[in-house]
C-alpha cells in the first residue's frame, strides 16, 4: 500500500479484556516495528521483526503482550487481559531493511484506552 | 541500557526567533535520525546523519551528529508556526542493525 495502515483507529475495551491490534506495512519493507506512546512522552519500543529472522522482543513489557508476524507482512499486536497502564497510542513503523540508512514510515497508530 | 535524552523538554518561542534541540545518547551511536511529529499526528522521518561531525541542511533547518557521535543538535532558523510540534532523535547503537532508540524528545510551540 502507500503507507502503514493501522487498525482500529480507536479502542475502548473493558479491563480484562483482550485486544488485538493490526498492522500492514508498506508493501516490500522487510523491517516492521511496534511502539507505544503515552500521552505526551516518549516512543517505549515493543518489538520488532526483520524477514524471516526471530523477532527481537526485548521491549514487550510483560507476557500479556505477544506479536505475530504472517507471511512477512501483515503484524498483529494481542494484549491480553488489559490493563489501566496498557492506555496509550501504539505505533506501527516499517522500513525497507533494518540497517541504518532507513527510515521508518510510522502508521497513525491505534489509540487504545482501557476502562 | 541505551539511553537518549533530549533537552529542552518544551519551548515556546514567537515566530521568527531561533530554536535548538539537543539530543545526548549515553552510548556511541552508528547514526542518528531526526522526526517530527505534529499535534494529534504521528512520527514522520526528517533526516539521517551517520558520518562523525556531520552537518546537514533542510531549508530552514540545520542538523548535526557530534565529532563522538554520542549527540546531536537540530537548529531551526526563523520559525515559522508550521514548525509546531514535537521533535525526536533517534538513534541505533554501534554493531546493532535492530531497533532504534528514540528520545525523549522536545516540544515547540511557536506563536506568532
Amino acid at each position: 500500500g502507500a503507507g502503514v495502515s493501522q487498525s482500529p483507529s480507536n479502542k475502548v475495551t473493558e479491563k480484562g479484556k483482550d485486544v488485538e491490534l493490526r498492522c500492514d506495512p508498506i508493501s516490500g519493507h522487510t523491517a516492521l516495528y511496534w511502539y507505544r506512546q503515552s500521552l505526551g512522552q516518549g516512543l517505549e519500543f515493543l518489538i520488532y521483526f526483520q524477514g524471516n529472522s526471530a523477532p527481537d522482543k526485548s521491549g514487550l513489557p510483560s507476557d500479556r503482550f505477544s506479536a505475530e508476524r504472517t507471511g512477512g507482512s501483515v503484524s498483529t499486536l494481542t494484549i491480553q487481559r488489559t490493563q489501566q497502564e496498557d492506555s496509550a497510542v501504539y505505533l506501527c513503523a516499517s522500513s525497507l531493511f533494518a540497517g541504518p540508512g532507513y527510515g521508518y514510515t510510522f502508521g497513525s497508530g491505534t489509540r487504545l484506552t482501557v476502562v | 541500557g541505551q539511553q537518549v535524552m533530549q533537552i529542552p523538554q518544551y519551548q515556546h518561542v514567537q515566530e521568527g526567533e531561533d530554536f535548538t534541540t539537543y539530543c545526548n545518547s549515553s552510548t556511541t551511536l552508528s547514526n542518528i535520525q531526526w522526526y517530527k511529529q505534529r499535534p494529534g499526528g504521528h512520527p514522520v522521518f526528517l533526516i539521517q546523519l551517520v558520518k562523525s561531525g556531520e552537518v546537514k541542511k533542510q531549508k530552514r533547518l540545520t542538523f548535526q551528529f557530534g565529532e563522538a557521535k554520542k549527540n546531536s543538535s537540530l537548529h531551526i532558523t526563523a520559525t515559522q508556526t508550521t514548525d509546531v510540534g514535537t521533535y525526536f532523535c533517534a538513534g541505533r547503537n554501534t554493531g546493532t542493525a535492530s531497533k532504534l532508540t528514540f528520545g525523549t524528545g522536545t516540544r515547540l510551540q511557536v506563536t506568532l
